[in-house]
């Protein structure tokens, strides 16, 4: 079936590097995408990987795909309280990018 | 950057009214999708439309229905809404070639 898994929490502290898990199901995925949502806001696209890709680097963002796996990570290094938000990790489908959405990591930060 | 305009941020609806959510996007995308976003369940796609007077079904159309006259916009319409649909609306827009999708703000809709 359609699955993207995400843990629900991560906790870590101010200036420590936060990683964020995802597991997919479909290996047919075009792009792979990491999403925040800030408290009460919408949602802002900050990074994609196309499949084709093992890592992305951008500024304090690295992104590793593991598609033997059909893992996805997302690193945040130096982790401030500005990164505080929910996390979501979503696959594309299909030749109109429909996208499958993981549950969403809440990230704290502890100080 | 493309802009995808929500009409309400907060709304408070009685049971049984029509409701109709807003969004506007000025980017001249095909593509625009309705969500709802529930804690613990992420989001969950409702309708969305590859063009003009075209749609499709989600995941959970039941109790909704979408209208798209123009291409710019994009509505949801509770027919008769339910408490059971007290949730985030997020309306989101696609950007061509696989690009990932621009969101709205959300509208909070408590139905009581």
């Amino acid at each position: 079936g359609e699955d993207v898994e995400q843990s629900l929490f991560l906790s870590v502290r101010e200036g420590d590097s936060s990683v964020i898990n995802c597991t997919y199901t479909d290996s047919s995925s075009t792009y792979l995408y990491w999403y925040k949502q800030e408290p009460g806001a919408g949602l802002q696209l900050l990074t994609y990987i196309f499949s084709n890709m093992d890592m992305k680097q951008d500024q304090r963002l690295t992104v590793l795909l593991n598609k033997k796996d059909k893992h996805l990570s997302l690193r945040i290094a130096d982790t401030q309280t500005g990164d505080s938000a929910i996390y979501f990790c979503a696959e594309s489908k299909g030749s109109n990018y429909q996208l499958i959405w993981g549950a969403g990591t809440k990230l704290i930060i502890k100080p | 950057d493309v802009k995808v305009t929500q009409s309400s941020r907060y709304l408070v609806k009685r049971t049984g009214e029509k409701v109709f959510l807003e969004c506007v996007q000025d980017m001249d995308h095909e593509n625009m999708f309705w969500y709802r976003q529930d804690p613990g369940l992420g989001l969950r796609l409702i309708y969305f439309s590859y063009d003009v007077k075209m749609k499709e079904k989600g995941d959970i159309p039941e109790g909704y229905s979408v209208s798209r006259e123009k291409k710019e916009r994009f509505s949801l319409i509770l027919e008769s809404a339910s408490t059971n649909q007290t949730s985030m609306y997020l309306c989101a827009s696609l950007t061509p070639g696989g690009y990932g999708y621009t969101f709205g703000s959300g509208t909070r809709l408590t139905v009581v």
